[in-house]
């Protein structure tokens, strides 16, 4: 039992480039979302997913893509860099009925564009 | 924009102090939920609290809610060096759904 799983761990890029983070986990969760922290905040939801074919915008959906075409995997995809998108990611997952249920994180992945 | 706002924005103390640490909110809410942050490190979920609790332990942790005054507080007793990170708390909102909106944050630091 992994629980989140984020790929890359630390990424760089320069500024117009596309890349995607990858996030999976193994939890049967049906929701899963995606956060930033940016240096002395709280983090911010990006997009979420309450199951396989649903995605919602959250707080800061702007420059960011999500699908989600199994339970298991919440990509976010970055179309084309810009340096305002230099943050920590974070993906999460929970059980998704009834709210209140402990949300599992991933270890991060570090983005910096230049 | 952030819902929570958390005091102290940083917090020094001897091991074997307690630690304190507020945080207030802005709208109703389902739950309210505390997170530890070490440094460069995911957040790892330490206790959650829904809003019909005033006060709930878990091992060296005491948390209580006031919904009428829409804020929570932390208490770690007996701090180690190892309680060192950032915490913080989160919420998802009355409408029942899983989103968490954080809030800023404290910063413990734990010496020997």
């Amino acid at each position: 039992n992994a629980g989140v799983t984020q790929t890359p761990k630390f990424q760089v890029l320069k500024t117009g480039q596309s890349m995607t983070l990858q996030c999976a986990q193994d939890m049967n969760h049906e929701y899963m979302s995606w956060y930033r922290q940016d240096p002395g905040m709280g983090l911010r939801l990006i997009h979420y997913s309450v199951g396989a074919g649903i995605t919602d915008q959250g707080e800061v959906p702007n420059g960011y893509n999500v699908s989600r075409s199994t339970t298991e995997d919440f990509p976010l995809r970055l179309l084309s860099a810009a340096p305002s998108q230099t943050s920590v990611y974070f993906c999460a997952s929970s059980y998704s009925r009834g709210g209140g249920n402990t949300i599992y994180f991933g270890e991060g992945s570090w983005l910096t564009v230049v | 924009s952030q819902q929570g706002e958390e005091d102290p924005q940083a917090l020094s103390i001897q091991e074997g102090e307690n630690a304190t640490m507020n945080c207030s909110y802005k709208t109703s809410i389902n739950n309210l939920q505390w997170y530890r942050q070490n440094s460069g490190r995911g957040l790892v979920h330490l206790i959650l609290i829904r809003s019909n609790e005033r006060e709930k332990h878990s091992g060296r942790l005491r948390v209580t809610l006031d919904t009428s005054k829409k804020s929570s507080s932390l208490l770690i007793t007996a701090s180690r060096a190892a309680d060192t990170a950032s915490y913080f708390c989160a919420t998802t909102d009355s409408g029942g759904g899983n989103k968490l909106t954080f809030g800023t944050g404290t910063q413990l630091k734990v010496e020997l």
